[in-house]
């Protein structure tokens, strides 16, 4: 069945280092793919999105990288802030009705 | 900045109890979706509406749910007889159009016991 899974579900990372956060996907038909962060006691914040005809989008600090061939998402964060310290979701959508999620990654920023 | 709110913030509900969900989506949002995260897991889907019905639904949306606009600007999940695996936070979220991301809210933690 479909699944959006990550790689590695803890990341330390020194405050003011690039992050990248990785994430698998498992259904090459999914045509959409966004990244949420998660704070603690709130719900998915909408970070950046990509469609399935483009491999790289940018936005403020932070890129995402598609790559289709190995179904392969990934977030870069530049300049990591103590404020980027969250859970972080990669999640895809199926038929544009639901999104299917990720397990997420803990993203800590050490001072 | 819009938002979508819900309320309560946290519910407890004895097992057996109806309880009810609030949601105000984003005023010009046309697609409306519950989801569920449980403790520690990752956020599942459990159902999607638009156009004054439900679009799609997850396998845990079972009879005991049910999902309601009951004027322009409330979304509601009911759960009808609440089991003790209820206990969850549950997301309200939405979004303007078709390939637009959604948008969530804070969520209610339900605790069932």
């Amino acid at each position: 069945g479909e699944s959006v899974g990550l790689h590695l579900p803890t990341l330390s990372v020194q405050e003011g280092d690039n992050s990248i956060i990785n994430c698998a996907y498992s259904n090459s038909a999914s045509d959409y793919f966004i990244w949420y962060k998660q704070e603690s006691g709130k719900g998915p914040q909408f970070i950046i999105d990509i469609r399935s005809n483009m491999d790289k989008r940018q936005g403020q600090r932070v890129t995402v990288l598609l790559n289709k061939t190995v179904k392969h998402l990934s977030l870069q964060i530049a300049a990591t802030q103590p404020g980027d310290s969250a859970v972080y979701f990669c999640a895809e959508t199926l038929n544009d009705y639901k999104l299917s999620f990720g397990a997420g990654t803990t993203v800590t920023v050490r001072a | 900045e819009p938002e979508v709110t819900q309320t309560p913030s946290h519910q407890v509900t004895q097992m057996g109890q109806e309880v009810i969900l609030r949601c105000v989506p984003i005023s010009n949002h046309l697609y409306f979706y519950w989801y569920r995260q449980i403790l520690g897991q990752k956020v599942e889907f459990l159902v999607s509406f638009y156009n004054n019905e439900i679009s799609e639904k997850s396998e845990i949306f079972d009879d005991q749910f049910s999902v309601e606009r009951p004027d322009g600007s409330n979304f509601t999940l009911k759960i009808r007889s609440t089991k003790l695996e209820d206990s969850a936070m549950y997301f309200c979220a939405s979004k303007p159009g078709f390939n637009q991301p959604q948008h969530f809210g804070d969520g209610t933690r339900l605790s069932i016991l």
